[in-house]
């Protein structure tokens, strides 16, 4: 079975400081990892994945998520925090092979204080 | 515009009701699926397709029935609500291969339903 840990339930960030939201997963085979925005009373919107290739993976609105194979890992990152930010985040993680379900962590939720 | 539709946005039912959540995408996916989210829990699967006529159950399946006749549709059916089913329900689809440019799952606005 393939499982996600979100270790926070919310991580507080000065704005203009660097943020961290920290993912590890389990999976048989090779993982494909996504990470996932929801605003309030919005759907959910993508923000980056990985699929193979380079661990450093961009994605969009300046995020970044490094994929670390020997620690399951798959952290989103950001430079500089904007008070836009704040919403509630998503860690996903599906097989390379097998069922294309998803499975998603239980969420982060990110609070940048102005 | 391209995309994911779900309808209706918002639904209270009565214990005991039936309905159906519909889910609709004009990306030509092949894969389609339910999640239901609830606080603190993230998004658990319903059911999934990998294809027109192919389905199987996810996660947390007891008490929905899913169908797909055409590509485009998969709709969920409550067949006799429960309180336990209050819930905020996403579709979500996605190509079948990922190793396209635009691989990824797209997904829908979300339905709040509350069941009384």
């Amino acid at each position: 079975a393939q499982s996600v840990a979100q270790p926070e339930d919310q991580v507080n960030v000065a704005e203009g400081n660097p943020l961290t939201v920290k993912c590890t997963y389990s999976v048989s085979g090779n993982p494909y990892l996504f990470w996932y925005v929801q605003y309030p009373n919005r759907g959910l919107q993508f923000l980056l994945k990985y699929i193979t290739g380079d661990n450093l993976v961009k994605g969009s609105y300046g995020f970044e998520a490094e994929f670390n194979k020997s620690q399951t890992s798959f952290h989103l990152k950001k430079p500089s925090a904007l008070v836009s930010d704040s919403a509630l985040y998503f860690c996903a993680v599906r097989a390379d092979t097998g069922r294309r379900a998803l499975t998603f962590g239980s969420g982060t939720r990110l609070q940048v204080q102005p | 515009n391209a995309g994911v539709t779900q309808t209706p946005k918002f639904q209270v039912l009565k214990t005991g009701q039936s309905m159906t959540l519909q889910c609709a995408q004009d990306m030509n996916h092949e894969y389609m699926s339910w999640y239901r989210q609830d606080p603190g829990m993230g998004l658990r699967l319903i059911h999934y397709s990998v294809g027109a006529g192919i389905t199987d159950q996810g996660e947390v399946p007891n008490g929905y029935n899913v169908s797909r006749s055409t590509t485009e549709d998969f709709p969920l059916r409550l067949l006799s609500a429960a309180p336990s089913q209050t819930s905020v329900y996403f579709c979500a689809s996605s190509y079948s291969a990922p190793g396209l440019a635009n691989y990824g799952y797209t997904f829908g606005s979300g339905t709040r339903l509350t069941v009384v």
